[in-house]
């Protein structure tokens, strides 16, 4: 059974610098692996849909890496905003219709 | 781009009260979801739909059924809301799975409903 774990659950770092989240899943075959953020009382944002026949695919600020292998993404989030206060959910497309998300990372930025 | 679009921002109903919950996108895509989200819980499949008329249980079903009798609309509906209900629900659509790089999930703004 896929599961999908994100640490650390809370995260507050100051303005300008650059931070990396994880994702961490229990079973390499996937579709897929997919970065969300949420803000708050809001619906989930598509950022950045990993194939997984990618090492890693970027967005502006945003750089997420996949290594199935090892069960393991990251995004990494350069020069951050305050801007960039949300949590941050990774989905694991595991099946047709199957996709299995972590319980997010809840992202401060100071400024 | 997508667009995920769900009725209500916000409900505020009764114990017992039926309850319905809408959900539209305009990318023709096949496959919709509800999900329900909770402190602590996480995401959780209620249903999810793939075609027109077809429908599957997710994880948490019971209290829940649905309806998809358009491609674009998909009903969340809680024959008789109970306190435990009480939750945001965010839909999704997805295009057909047609191997690695497909699938791209895009959710609606969420319903945050209160049940009393």
């Amino acid at each position: 059974k896929q599961e999908v774990t994100q640490i650390p659950a809370a995260l507050s770092v100051p303005e300008g610098e650059n931070l990396v989240l994880n994702c961490s899943f229990t079973d390499s075959a996937i579709y897929n692996l997919q970065w969300f953020r949420q803000d708050p009382g809001k619906g989930l944002t598509s950022l950045l849909l990993i194939q997984s026949s990618q090492r890693e695919q970027t967005s502006g600020r945003l750089n997420a890496s996949l290594d199935k292998s090892s069960g393991r993404s990251t995004l990494y989030i350069a020069a951050s905003q305050p801007g960039d206060s949300a949590t941050y959910l990774c989905a694991v497309h595991s099946g047709t219709y199957k996709y299995i998300f972590g319980t997010g990372t809840r992202l401060k930025v100071l400024a | 781009d997508v667009k995920v679009t769900q009725s209500s921002r916000y409900l505020v109903k009764r114990t017992g009260e039926k309850v319905f919950l809408e959900c539209v996108q305009d990318m023709d895509h096949e496959n919709m979801f509800w999900y329900r989200q909770d402190p602590g819980l996480g995401l959780r499949l209620i249903y999810f739909s793939y075609d027109v008329k077809m429908k599957e249980k997710g994880d948490i079903p019971e209290g829940y059924s649905v309806s998809r009798e358009k491609k674009e609309r998909f009903s969340l509906i809680l024959e008789s809301a109970s306190t435990n209900q009480t939750s945001m629900y965010l839909c999704a659509s997805s295009p057909r799975v047609r191997g690695p790089g497909t699938g791209e999930l895009f959710f609606g703004e969420g319903s945050r409903l209160t049940v009393l």
